[in-house]
């Protein structure tokens, strides 16, 4: 079955650089998206990669994907404590009206 | 420009009570979901609907029940509320497929004791 993976902690310093993570299992996914969710609030759409793309940039954001590995990467550039928050990943699969299958989140704590 | 608007953001049941969850989105969306929120669960849907007078079943449907009868809005329902069914709910809403934007209410707090 559908299943999209990813470590749920990560800890970085202010001013690094942080890399999150992700793995799914349907090759099939024709869209992959990443989910930023605040403290006390719903999820936001962060930033999303179509599968016939290898990398997509935007701003401090990189998306990153390796549809031969089925793996997903979002890198933030010059993290900020702002950016603390719960990432998920999720996947589109190419059947239909299947609802998005999204992954457990991975929580970033940036330090100051 | 309101998006996705959850009511109630709090609520505290007894077991056994009963009450309606209502979420509204003015984006014109087909697709609204459900979702629970549970600390080391990730998000788990529990029904969806992907056009007016329609509903089916997601991850964790069993205790709750839905209704689209308007295409803005999305009722979720629990007849028999359970400790268990204390959690964070979540409303959202898309255009639908291929490219699923979701678009997120701001969450339901509800405790059952």
């Amino acid at each position: 079955g559908e299943d999209v993976e990813q470590s749920l902690f990560l800890s970085v310093r202010e001013g690094d650089s942080s890399v999150i993570n992700c793995t799914y299992t349907d090759s099939s996914s024709t869209y992959l998206y990443w989910y930023k969710q605040e403290p006390g609030a719903g999820l936001q759409l962060l930033t999303y990669i179509f599968s016939n793309m290898d990398m997509k940039q935007d701003q401090r954001l990189t998306v990153l994907l390796n549809k031969k590995d089925k793996h997903l990467s979002l890198r933030i550039a010059d993290t900020q404590t702002g950016d603390s928050a719960i990432y998920f990943c999720a996947e589109s699969l190419n059947s239909g009206n299947t609802p998005l299958v999204f992954g457990k989140g991975t929580r970033l704590s940036v330090i100051a | 420009n309101a998006g996705v608007t959850q009511t109630p953001k709090f609520r505290v049941l007894k077991t056994g009570q009963s009450m309606t969850l209502l979420c509204a989105q003015d984006m014109n969306h087909e697709y609204m979901y459900w979702y629970r929120q549970d600390p080391g669960m990730g998000l788990r849907l529990i029904h969806y609907s992907v056009g007016e007078g329609t509903t089916a079943k997601g991850e964790v449907p069993d205790g709750y029940n839905v209704s689209r009868l308007k295409k803005q809005n999305f009722l979720l329902g629990l007849e028999s509320a359970a400790p268990s069914q204390t959690s964070v709910y979540f409303c959202a809403s898309s255009s639908g497929p291929p490219n699923e934007k979701l678009f997120f209410g701001s969450g339901t707090q509800l405790s059952v004791l």
